[in-house]
This record gives structure tokens, sequence and C-alpha cells, in this order.
């Protein structure tokens, strides 16, 4: 496709089971982030890919999130043993290269609820 | 690591009202990049900024990358109803991954 896709577009789950958020970057894209957003708060940087480098993982908020991909194609982010807190809008983005432009496109962004 | 400050944090204006919001930080940056995100969407890049003292316009849209390198505003002329959203200003220094701020939340009374 021609823009960044995420999958699911809305996620609802029980507390303590593991969930796995999809993400497909622009054709092309060496680099790949994630970042999450809470209800009414701004973007919190969570881990960050570049084509074969090892991930900037120093965004993830603890050990129950992991995130991988596959070669400079689709990543997963997986929170494990879910928590009510975990409840927010996960978005996806790429972007040509970095660090030097910044200009990241990003997805439409997982909406998950922990009940 | 790097900070940014934008604010105001909420607008309330009336249609045809002009706009205006800024970020400063406390490194020098420098790229500067404005978004905006409609409600249920991701953000969207409105304008780059890559040279300070840079004033780049958009259709309604102006920004400015500030002389110092550590603040850039945006501006909004003849607001409409669909500039509703948020929109966060994102800082980038050499080497470094964008920093966002926390956003300015936008509405617009018609």
């Amino acid at each position: 496709g021609a823009g960044v896709s995420q999958s699911p577009s809305n996620k609802v789950t029980e507390k303590g089971k593991d969930v796995e958020l999809r993400c497909d970057p622009i054709s092309g894209h060496t680099a790949l982030y994630w970042y999450r957003q809470r209800l009414g708060q701004g973007l919190e940087f969570l881990i960050y890919f570049q084509g074969n480098s090892a991930p900037d993982k120093s965004g993830l908020p603890s050990d129950r999130f992991s995130a991988e991909r596959t070669g400079e194609s689709v990543s997963t982010l997986t929170i494990q043993r879910t928590q009510q807190e975990d409840s927010a809008v996960y978005l996806c983005a790429s972007s040509l290269r970095h660090p030097n432009t910044g200009e990241l496109f990003f997805g439409e962004g997982s909406r998950l609820t922990v009940l | 690591g790097q900070q940014l400050n934008q604010s105001p944090q909420s607008m309330f204006i009336q249609e045809g009202e002009d706009v205006s919001m800024n970020c400063t930080s406390s490194s020098i940056f420098n790229t500067w990049l404005w978004y905006k995100q409609d409600p249920g969407e991701g953000p969207v890049l409105l304008i780059a900024l890559y040279k300070a003292g840079e004033l780049t316009s958009n259709g309604r849209l102006t920004a400015q990358f500030g002389i110092t390198r550590k603040d850039s505003f945006l501006n909004i002329s003849a607001s409409i109803p669909s500039d509703v959203g948020i929109y966060f200003c994102a800082g980038q220094a050499s080497g470094s991954r964008l920093t966002f701020g926390e956003g300015t939340q936008l509405t617009v009374n018609p």
C-alpha cells in the first residue's frame, strides 16, 4: 500500500492476556518507530528500528513490551500480561532514512483497551 | 534527554481567527517539524524546517525555525472548522531521534 498500515485497528483484551500489534511500513523505508499515545496525551517513544542495526529499545516501559522487525519490512509489537495501564493507541511510523530527515509517516494506530 | 515545551496546551477560538503556537527546546535542533493529528488518525506532517531562521508556508499555515535553533512557531491564519485537531511540534538534533512536544489541542467554533 501507499501508506503505513497497522492492524488490528482496535483490540479489546482482558487483563493478563498477551497482545500482538502489527505494522507494515512504507515500502523502502528503512527506519520504523513505535509510539504509545494515551488518551489526551502526547507521543511516547517506545522503540526504533533502522535497517539491520540493533534496535533502540530505550523507550520500552517494561519487560512485558517487546518488538521485532524482519529486515526492512513488517514489525510486531508484543505486550505480555497486559495491564489496564497499557490501554492506549499504539502508533507506528516509518521514514526513508534516519536520523537526518525526521520526516516520519504514521499509520492510523492500533487502539488497545485492556479490561 | 532532549525536552520540548509546547504551548499552549489547548486553544478555543472562533472561526476566522488567527492561531499561534510554539515550541521551545533545551537543546539545539537541526530540524523542526510540525504535525497535525485528526481524531482517530495518525499525525500527518504539515511543515518541515531545516535551517535556522527559515520561514515556510503551506497554504494558511506558516512556520519558522527560530534563529537560536531552540524554538519554532506555527501560525494558522483565518481558521476554519477543519483545522480542529492536535498539533505537535517535533525537533531533531544531529544523530538523534525525533522528539515530540506534548501537543496543542485546537478547537474552532463556527
